[in-house]
């Protein structure tokens, strides 16, 4: 999930697990999603991303699940490593040249 | 391609001091973008362009200004730096046309104002 304020939301998971990080998005009339991996010190990485006229898209090892009627969007990270710690943003965008709109972001903390 | 680089990496300015974030791209994008992140929190737009000469607003623009002369190169501007533009600087880029909406982000300017 998402909060304001100074602390993310951390996502702790044991190394091989499944991680599934959330994201709820706030504009209906949204078309392209996105996911960054950002790792400390560094910026923004592209993970995958997926358009509103699909609801699932595979990449290796991740995944993304859409959900318009919730405006809902998840990342899952199969078999979850070391490699995966960092921050995780969603982003989205009305396409055209719009801007992408960035959430707030999640933690994720693999445990070894 | 070297992709997005910024430079400087790490800056400290005094309070009223002013100073140019560089950032250049090397893929042929059309559209730039410069945002900032502030210590656990998302990234804010200042500005973007959508080609050269052309640049808007974001939704942070005050105290910032762009301009956008080429293609490649899309500066930031600070004239009168203060503290609550201490943050990290990220500069991104991303070609025009549908079905490529992914923006590349360079390495990030960390600024600190004193």
């Amino acid at each position: 999930g998402e909060s304001v304020g100074l602390h993310l939301p951390t996502l702790s998971v044991q190394e091989g697990d499944n991680s599934i990080i959330n994201c709820a998005y706030s504009n209906s009339a949204s078309d392209y999603f996105i996911w960054y991996k950002q790792e400390s010190g560094k910026g923004p990485q592209f993970i995958i991303d997926i358009r509103s006229n699909m609801d699932k898209r595979q990449g290796q090892r991740v995944t993304v699940l859409l959900n318009k009627t919730v405006k809902h969007l998840s990342l899952q990270i199969a078999a979850t490593q070391p490699g995966d710690s960092a921050v995780y943003f969603c982003a989205e965008s009305v396409g055209g040249n719009t801007p992408l709109v960035f959430g707030k972001g999640t933690r994720l903390s693999v445990i070894a | 391609n070297a992709g997005v680089t910024q430079t400087p990496k790490f800056r400290i300015l005094k309070i009223g001091q002013s100073m140019t974030l560089q950032c250049t791209q090397d893929m042929n994008h059309n559209y730039m973008y410069w945002y900032r992140q502030d210590p656990g929190m998302g990234l804010k737009l200042i500005y973007y362009s959508v080609g050269a000469g052309i640049t808007d607003k974001g939704e942070v623009p005050n105290g910032y200004n762009v301009s956008r002369s080429t293609t490649e190169d899309f500066p930031l501007r600070l004239e009168l730096a203060a503290p609550s533009q201490t943050s990290v600087y990220f500069c991104a880029s991303r070609q025009s046309g549908r079905g490529t909406d992914t923006q590349y982000f360079g390495p990030g300017t960390r600024l600190t104002v004193l």
